[in-house]
């Protein structure tokens, strides 16, 4: 059984600019979560996605988009960077989403995204 | 809005010790998680509560679930230096469709020799 990978591990960018980061969720999973956890902090929900469809979303501006692919695994894009977006990014896969299952979210290694 | 508080957010305990720690919330919700996060690492499951009463043990961890109350514990027994590390509560609020968790700011608990 293949866990959640993350990629990139490590990312410095500029103010201003654009990021993509990668997440493929657990085999079997339909539904991915993507969190932002600063420095001290509890992680804070971004969004969701099951089955390729947006099933929640957090206090994030639009900058903050995602989607996710046939296979489940998806993309966060973050436009037009700030500094307090210096974060560590979380993806989180489960199974369920709309109803049933417990809603059990198993993590990726996470995303280190700095901007300068 | 539901929020979620954990306490204390920090604890130092030497080994072989006894400690408890909270976590309330404030809105209804029958489902809790607790994470466990090692420095710089990402999050690992340790316990999933789906039911008022709800009580699971792992090892010297033990964690149960108050949902009149809205509390849940994690009880740490004979702590050992391996338990060091930062531990989080999460809450489905369950509204619908909108499926997320709430998390509480963390627990960094120390065990000391």
């Amino acid at each position: 059984e293949t866990g959640v990978t993350q990629s990139p591990t490590h990312l410095i960018k500029t103010r201003g600019q654009q990021v993509t980061l990668r997440c493929s969720s657990q085999s079997g999973h339909n539904t991915v979560s993507w969190y932002q956890q600063a420095l001290g902090q509890g992680p804070q929900f971004i969004f969701q996605y099951y089955r390729e469809e947006e099933n929640g979303r957090g206090n994030f501006p639009p900058r903050f988009s995602g989607l996710q692919f046939p296979n489940y695994s998806s993309e966060l894009n973050v436009n037009a960077l700030e500094l307090d977006d210096s974060a560590l990014y979380l993806c989180a896969s489960s199974l369920g989403g709309l109803a049933g299952g417990n809603n059990e979210q198993f993590f990726g290694p996470g995303t280190r995204l700095t901007v300068l | 809005e539901l929020k979620v508080e954990q306490n204390p957010l920090f604890l130092s305990m030497q080994e072989g010790k006894n400690y408890t720690i909270y976590c309330n919330y404030s809105t209804t919700s029958d489902r809790l998680y607790w994470y466990r996060q090692d420095p710089g690492k990402s999050l690992e499951s340790l316990f999933v509560l789906l039911s008022n009463g709800a009580v699971k043990q792992e090892g010297r961890l033990m964690a149960s679930l108050d949902t009149k109350a809205r509390l849940s514990t994690l009880h740490i027994t004979a702590a050992v230096h391996d338990l060091s590390a930062t531990y989080f509560c999460a809450v489905d609020p369950n509204a619908g469709n909108n499926r997320k968790l709430i998390w509480g700011l963390g627990t960094s608990l120390a065990v000391n020799p």
